[in-house]
């Protein structure tokens, strides 16, 4: 079975401070992963996507196949950073299927003045 | 390019009666998908189609089903409401059906209140 674990539900960091959201997986094949934000009162938009290797706003994610990992990252937090934060696995595609997302719980990320 | 369009954005409804919900997907986009947010299971994949054929579905029983459109748009329904569908469903549009290269736009999703 697929499963997120994202251990931390509230993220609280001062301005300028490093942040690093946690995602762990659990899944037998090699997934692609995703990052979704979630500002208030705005829709759920992504943020990057493992396969690109990109960084978007300043953040990073690494894909750590042997512990099952995809951290979130970003050196200097800003205030506008504060949103909620999930990690997505999309499994391998079915014969005939779709590929589909599979989500953590989600951390609420504060970052304080 | 207007966004994923959900309507409506609040439902209330009370147990036992169906509801019909609707998406319209981003202009050029042919695949729809839906999502059922709680606060208890967060956010749990319930199906997807791509030019008006399911092609994934999720673990929900029957009485969730939809449907899309030869123009995209897509309408989900549940019957015989139970409490425990009181939720926050989002509908997410995208150019093909693989994620990794067409991601998903998310709508801003209606809420359902089952009474």
């Amino acid at each position: 079975a697929q499963r997120v674990t994202q251990p931390e539900k509230l993220l609280s960091v001062f301005k300028g401070a490093p942040v690093e959201l946690k995602c762990n997986y659990s899944y037998s094949g090699s997934p692609e992963l995703f990052w979704y934000v979630q500002y208030s009162r705005q829709r759920l938009q992504l943020l990057l996507r493992h396969i690109s290797r990109e960084s978007i706003k300043g953040f990073t994610a690494d894909l750590n196949k042997g512990e099952t990992s995809f951290h979130l990252k970003k050196p200097f937090a800003q205030e506008e950073d504060s949103a909620m934060y999930y990690c997505a696995l999309s499994p391998l595609i079915t014969q005939g299927g779709s590929e589909k997302l599979v989500f953590g719980k989600g951390t609420k990320l504060t970052v304080n003045p | 390019k207007a966004g994923v369009t959900q309507t409506p954005r609040y439902l209330i409804k009370t147990r036992g009666q169906q509801v019909t919900l609707s998406c319209s997907p981003i202009s050029g986009h042919r695949s729809v998908s839906w999502y059922q947010q709680t606060p208890g299971q967060g956010l749990q994949f319930l199906f997807e189609y791509f030019s008006e054929t399911q092609r994934n579905k999720g673990n929900f029983p029957g009485r969730f089903s939809g449907r899309q459109f030869s123009n995209s748009r897509s309408e989900m329904n549940v019957s015989t409401l139970e409490l425990g569908d009181s939720a926050l469903y989002l509908c997410a549009s995208s150019l093909g059906h693989r994620l990794r290269s067409s991601p998903l736009h998310f709508g801003n999703g209606t809420r359902l209140t089952v009474t």
